[in-house]
């Protein structure tokens, strides 16, 4: 079983379109993530919610609105897509907020904006 | 916030040879280091982590130590072998309020030649 599984994993659209990222985490965490991975390999945070509530917000544009329907989903939802906005996104989750859990992540999810 | 940088960017080593990659830190809060391999097309895993209350750990052909004084902590993997090649990250992280938040080195493309 996929224990942190993310859809797409390709995906490629054109500038100005809106487009969603799904995540899913069977491992019954409370916590969940977005990670940014540029083309140079740097991986940084994006946003951080523990049982559906945002915790963290690392300065990343209102262009994208994450959204937790439950504790098990976080989506990653991206309006007028612009070209660098061209990454790998990844989806992790650990057990709790505030502690230092490992961080397991998905497999993530190419986004090439044309 | 915290910055970790991450030396050297790319490494290659014979087959059964020694690799060690090196990471800073610049924020004395930060008390847990984890290390993550990424293979390609694949998100990272976490293959060991140290916490600030101990200065060495092992697991197998992989060990990491921590100096605290000087900010600084490292990878280090014996008899490396093909199936090692990948792109290697530390990480560090705080506990406080802000959630377990990583901030990630620049990540080291290690190539083991057969």
């Amino acid at each position: 079983d996929t224990a942190v599984s993310q859809t797409p994993k390709y995906l490629v659209t054109q500038m100005g379109n809106d487009k969603s990222i799904k995540c899913e985490q069977n491992l019954g965490h409370d916590t969940m993530y977005w990670y940014k991975q540029d083309s140079k390999k740097f991986l940084k945070i994006m946003f951080s919610y523990n049982n559906k509530e945002l915790i963290i917000n690392e300065t990343v544009p209102n262009r994208f609105s994450p959204k937790s329907p439950d504790k098990a989903h976080l989506n990653l939802h991206i309006n007028s897509l612009e070209l660098g906005d061209s990454a790998v996104y990844f989806c992790a989750s650990s057990l709790a907020p505030f502690r230092t859990d490992t961080q397991y992540f998905g497999p993530g999810t190419r986004l090439t904006v044309l | 916030g915290e910055n970790v940088e991450q030396h050297p960017s790319t490494l290659s080593v014979q087959e059964g040879d020694s690799a060690v990659i090196k990471c800073t830190y610049s924020d004395s809060a930060s008390n847990y280091f984890p290390w993550y391999k990424q293979e390609l097309g694949k998100g990272p895993q976490l293959i060991i982590d140290i916490r600030s209350n101990v200065g060495e750990k092992k697991d197998q052909r992989i060990a990491v130590t921590l100096n605290k004084t000087a900010k600084h902590f490292s990878l280090h993997i014996t008899e490396t072998q093909p199936e090692d090649s990948a792109v290697y990250f530390c990480a560090a992280s705080p506990f406080n309020n802000a959630g377990n938040m990583l901030t990630f080195g620049g990540g080291t493309r290690l190539m083991v030649k057969p």
